[in-house]
């Protein structure tokens, strides 16, 4: 089945040390986003590839970025995790039509981040 | 900016009771309306859609009714399972092509 893979599904790092999460897809989709969710709250945007084209929310802190080495496979990287950062990423892919309003997002598992 | 309005949860039912999950929306221009559902441990799935004012997404016994005049999409179901037990959200797309603004989602529990 298509799907998105979302690797780990729980990580564990310690305050400040670096991380990377992992995000492949096999649905062919020339989208991909990444959602920060905090407990019990709505899924936030914090940036999404076109392509290779790389759109980052204004609200993104500069302690996320993110690599899209192909079209199957995006990461997110934090470089230096604080407390507040502890939280489900959740990996997305759309395939862009006529209309990207209508475009219908599929979203991975997520990786559950503990920060210690 | 874009933001989406859910009722706060959680919401206890009965199995077989009738079911709504109220979403209101504001928005500029005409967005895409959404349903996802989030089962325990899981990410969302889309449970339904509605691309154009009066159109009715609509999936598993689901259905929702994107109404402008009310810029409303509420979520309703006939007769809800144990199996339904999940979080529920509601989303638009509007805001910068195919960007998803979210509401806080609203968590549904159905007992036998």
């Amino acid at each position: 089945d298509a799907m998105v893979i979302q690797n780990p599904r729980y990580q564990v790092t310690q305050f400040g040390k670096p991380v990377t999460l992992s995000c492949s897809q096999t649905l062919n989709h020339n989208v991909m986003y990444w959602y920060q969710q905090k407990s019990s709250q709505a899924p936030k945007l914090l940036f999404h590839y076109y392509d290779k084209d790389f759109n980052n929310e204004a609200d993104t802190p500069d302690n996320f970025q993110s690599r899209r080495p192909n079209t199957s496979f995006c990461f997110l990287d934090i470089r230096s995790p604080g407390l507040g950062d502890a939280a489900m990423y959740l990996c997305a892919t759309s395939k862009e039509g006529a209309n990207p309003y209508t475009d219908t997002q599929y979203f991975g598992p997520g990786t559950r981040l503990t920060v210690l | 900016g874009d933001s989406v309005t859910q009722m706060e949860g959680p919401v206890t039912l009965s199995e077989e009771a009738f079911l709504t999950i109220n979403c209101t929306y504001t928005a500029t221009g005409y967005p895409s309306l959404f349903w996802y559902v989030q089962y325990p441990g899981e990410g969302l799935q889309l449970l339904l859609k509605a691309t154009k004012a009066d159109d009715k997404g609509s999936n598993k016994g689901f259905e929702a009714t994107y109404r402008k005049e009310t810029t409303s999409f509420h979520l309703e179901k006939g007769s809800v399972q144990v199996s339904d037990s999940a979080v529920y959200f509601c989303a638009l797309s509007g805001g910068g092509g195919n960007k998803l603004t979210f509401g806080t989602g609203t968590q549904l529990k159905v007992e036998l």
